[in-house]
């Protein structure tokens, strides 16, 4: 069993629908939780990071994360064609600990 | 503000032969991390390194691959004797370090291909 799952899609929506992506995890000493962005061929692009359990909203997105079930989420409203990539869910013991990545969610947006 | 850098962008190799790529970190970061990255696969993760000191090596495969990063200049991801299965684009990111380890910076990788 990985430490991470992430469906890897892919995933398709029409513009302007709220996207739910998930990861759910099996290390219990995970505390901090990231989402990266990456576009073909590019770099991830850090989105957004949450210290344990709770909420966290950042304009279109918010990230939310149960430790109780170990299941991390983001949403993304009002999704647009720009939104496309590979959204890829991270996480971290925190401190001098490496940092765990989902195999990532590829998303399409279509006009 | 220059992000992460890292070259070249591209790289072509003979098999048997020996890869070198660079990772000049955000200015601040004191942390270096690399990863491969296969098509249609996630991030793997390779060696944590702090300056003059690997804290993580524990994703590096025993044989041929070797990171540094010294105490001036950038940090560097060798490969020694590459082969084909070696193929993959790297990717380096910085952070702070300490308790903002987590807080990760990538730069636009490095497409490793073996002939």
């Amino acid at each position: 069993q990985k430490e991470v799952e992430q469906d890897p899609g892919p995933l398709s929506v029409p513009e302007g629908a709220i996207v739910s992506l998930n990861c759910t995890y099996s290390n219990s000493a995970f505390q901090y939780f990231m989402w990266y962005r990456q576009y073909s061929r590019k770099g991830p692009e850090l989105l957004m990071y949450t210290y344990s359990s709770g909420n966290k909203e950042d304009g279109r997105f918010t990230a939310q994360v149960d430790k109780s079930s170990k299941y991390i989420s983001l949403f993304i409203r009002d999704s647009q064609p720009s939104d496309s990539a590979t959204y890829l869910c991270a996480m971290s013991e925190g401190g001098y600990q490496k940092v765990t990545f989902g195999t990532g969610t590829k998303l399409q947006v279509i006009p | 503000n220059a992000g992460v850098m890292q070259n070249p962008r591209h790289l072509v190799r003979r098999r048997g032969q020996e890869a070198r790529l660079r990772c000049s970190p955000m200015k601040g970061h004191s942390h270096v991390y690399w990863y491969r990255q296969l098509p249609e696969e996630g991030l793997k993760f390779m060696v944590y390194l702090q300056k003059e000191n690997i804290i993580d090596e524990s994703g590096m495969p025993k044989e041929r691959f070797s990171a540094e990063f010294p105490k001036e200049g950038p940090s560097i991801l060798r490969i020694q004797q590459v082969v084909r299965g070696d193929s993959a684009a790297y990717f380096c990111a910085s952070s702070p370090g300490g308790q903002g380890a987590y807080e990760q910076y990538f730069g636009p990788g490095t497409r490793l291909t073996v002939t």
